[in-house]
């Protein structure tokens, strides 16, 4: 079945400084979707990319779709605490079912 | 944006009982919602698509006749894990689309406890 890979799986940083998370699937995809989940919370939509190459931009948040349609990224500059969670990419291949990644949890220090 | 809400957020319960957990969507009709365990730190697995009015699909590996799920209507869906063993416990959440946007809205989750 489809994998869908994150990396790193955990990312410690001091407040301020940026971060990446990387999302790798085994197949093409038809878009994805990045979520974000609060410690003890429910995952909450972020973005949904479909277009090959695709850049998206939410305040300090800067979403990428790989060329060949495989792969995305969520880059944040000047992390602050209050973006502490775990960032899930989730893979769209056909209808509305959706492979989530593995995950990167994000701690911040103040 | 569209809300699901679940519950209920915590049950705990003995061990060979039965425990139902419920998914509605409040503010808008869901032809397809789905269900998600989540173990401690690790990512969302998939367990089952709920489509209303017809029987459920179930992933692989998971036994349909261990998590019943009923889809009754357009706003709800039910996942009841029956004869609960302690390896049962987990977090649970449940998801919906609206169809128009492919966004998926999660409910609160549902943290089940076998004792």
């Amino acid at each position: 079945g489809q994998q869908v890979m994150q990396i790193p799986q955990y990312q410690h940083v001091q407040e301020g400084e940026d971060f990446t998370t990387y999302c790798n699937s085994s197949t093409t995809l038809s878009n994805i979707q990045w979520y974000k989940q609060r410690p003890g919370g429910h995952p909450v939509f972020l973005i949904q990319l479909v277009k090959s190459g695709e850049v998206k931009k939410q305040k300090r948040l800067t979403f990428q779709f790989g060329e060949a349609k495989k792969n995305s990224s969520l880059h944040i500059t000047a992390t602050q605490t209050t973006d502490v969670g775990t960032y899930f990419c989730a893979a769209g291949s056909s209808g509305d079912k959706l492979t989530f990644g593995t995950g990167t949890r994000l701690a911040v220090r103040p | 944006g569209a809300v699901v809400s679940q519950h209920p957020s915590w049950v705990i319960c003995k061990s060979g009982t039965s425990v139902k957990i419920e998914c509605r969507s409040l503010d808008f009709q869901a032809t397809t919602m789905f269900w998600y365990r989540q173990f401690p730190k690790q990512s969302l697995m998939l367990m089952a698509t709920s489509n209303e009015g017809s029987k459920a699909t179930y992933e692989q590996g998971v036994e349909k006749d261990k998590f019943l799920i009923n889809h009754a209507s357009l706003t709800l869906s039910t996942l009841t894990v029956t004869s609960a063993h302690p390896e049962d416990s987990s977090f649970y959440i449940c998801s919906a689309t609206t169809g128009v946007t492919g966004e998926l809205f999660f409910g609160e989750g549902s943290r089940l406890t076998v004792l």
